[in-house]
């Protein structure tokens, strides 16, 4: 079974340009999250996904950040401008189930380095 | 804001010794997982133990939980230099829009 995948694996950007990550989460998993992981720390969640549907997206900066799921499937996470503060690893998770209350399974990280 | 707390932020043993890992937190949960993360990679799950479970094992991993004390504790028996890794606990609290909340986590450093 094919894990969660998602590109770029590593990206640098100069502050104030735009940037996109994509996640293809396990198929067949309903729920999809963005998180946010700096250095030292744990992952904190920045939006939850139950197909195309955010369901918790309290914890998204909106006014540079955003997400879509189109058809329930591929998600795209999008920063606009990007900020020096930005930089961090962007992860992405899904699970079989619409709860917290299943195991979630990353993907390896988008590394963005915004200089 | 990271409501679990791991103890201590790093350790460092011989392949071989056991290593025990403790996790705090603050409110009510309805379960807490562990999960590992290599060196640049995503993290991998571990193990979840319910609020109504005690203890739980896999493999060489066990995992103790004292919701009165609101904490959680991890060990890894007969490590190995693979276990090499940064572990975090991670609550799930309770109601309709709970979400996975991460500790800072601890650096495990298993010397061969």
């Amino acid at each position: 079974e094919a894990g969660v995948v998602q590109s770029p694996r590593y990206k640098i950007i100069e502050k104030k340009q735009p940037v996109a990550f994509w996640c293809n989460p396990i198929s067949g998993h309903n729920t999809l999250y963005w998180y946010l992981q700096n250095l030292g720390q744990g992952p904190e969640l920045l939006i939850r996904y139950e197909n195309e549907e955010a369901v918790d997206d309290s914890q998204l900066p909106k006014d540079r950040f955003s997400a879509e799921r189109l058809k329930g499937v591929d998600s795209t996470l999008k920063i606009q401008p990007a900020e020096l503060g930005d930089s961090a690893v962007y992860l992405c998770a899904s699970s079989p189930r619409g709860t917290d209350s299943y195991e979630q399974y990353f993907g390896p990280g988008t590394r963005l380095t915004v200089t | 804001s990271q409501q679990g707390e791991e103890d201590p932020q790093a350790l460092s043993i011989q392949e071989g010794e056991n290593a025990t890992m403790n996790c705090s937190y603050k409110t009510s949960i309805n379960n807490l997982q562990w999960y590992r993360q290599n060196s640049g990679r995503g993290l991998v799950h571990l193990i979840l133990i319910r609020s109504n479970e005690r203890e739980k094992h896999s493999g060489r991993l066990r995992v103790t939980l004292d919701t009165s004390k609101k904490s959680s504790s991890l060990l890894i028996t007969a490590s190995r230099a693979a276990d090499t890794a940064s572990y975090f606990c991670a609550t799930d609290g309770i109601g309709a829009n709970s979400k996975l909340t991460f500790g800072k986590g601890i650096t495990l450093s298993v010397r061969p």
